[in-house]
């Protein structure tokens, strides 16, 4: 069936690193992909989303590149910084007349001063 | 323009209860959707509905339900509560529910059943 795979957690990074995120998924047809983040607390926010092979979503300085032929989604930032600390998940979903959506495990990721 | 509120935030539930959950989505939108969040099992798909009507159901026994409402606003409810059901319930909406669209989701009802 189809799903979404996550790199574990947590990740631990201190202010100004370079991050990654990795995120493959297992689709039948061309899903549309998204990167959310959790806040302690607080529902889901999105983050950047892809439609189409090759696209690259952006928001906050987060990228990810819609990549086909490695059925990967994966999330960086050339600077972090403590206010990204947070639970990111990768999730996917199909287009026509449903919004379901499919999720990684999620990935903790800690920035420390 | 409000976001997508969910009430109560916080239940405690004994065992064999049932429990009902409230989602108001943001104004305009059609389509929400209810998810299980749990630390061992994760973010788990449990309904959708568009106008009214059910349009998609998760992997989940016939004790989780729901419904829409004309007003777009959307309940869940779970009978015979077991304690496995201990979770946050989120809620999501979007204007149409195409699956390219932005979900945005409420920050959750925490249930914990004893």
């Amino acid at each position: 069936g189809d799903s979404v795979t996550q790199m574990e957690g947590p990740v631990t990074l201190s202010e100004e690193a370079f991050l990654t995120i990795n995120c493959t998924y297992t689709a039948t047809g061309y899903p549309s992909l998204f990167w959310y983040v959790q806040y302690p607390g607080e529902g889901l926010q999105l983050l950047l989303k892809a439609t189409k092979a090759d696209d690259k979503g952006s928001n906050k300085g987060f990228e990810a590149t819609y990549r086909k032929e490695t059925t990967s989604f994966h999330l960086e930032k050339g600077s972090v910084q403590v206010s990204d600390s947070a639970v990111y998940f990768c999730a996917l979903s199909f287009g026509g007349a449903t919004n379901k959506l499919i999720f990684g495990t999620g990935t903790l990721l800690a920035v420390q001063p | 323009k409000a976001g997508v509120t969910q009430t109560p935030r916080y239940l405690i539930k004994t065992r064999g209860q049932q429990v009902t959950l409230s989602c108001s989505p943001i104004s305009g939108h059609r389509s929400v959707s209810w998810y299980q969040q749990t630390p061992g099992q994760g973010l788990q798909f449990l309904f959708e509905y568009f106008s009214e009507t059910q349009r998609n159901k998760g992997n989940f026994p016939g004790r989780f339900s729901g419904r829409q409402f004309s007003n777009s606003r959307s309940e869940m409810n779970v009978s015979t509560l077991e304690l496995g059901d201990s979770a946050l319930y989120l809620c999501a909406s979007s204007l149409v529910g195409r699956g390219q669209d932005e979900a945005f989701f409420g920050q959750g009802t925490r249930l914990t059943v004893v």
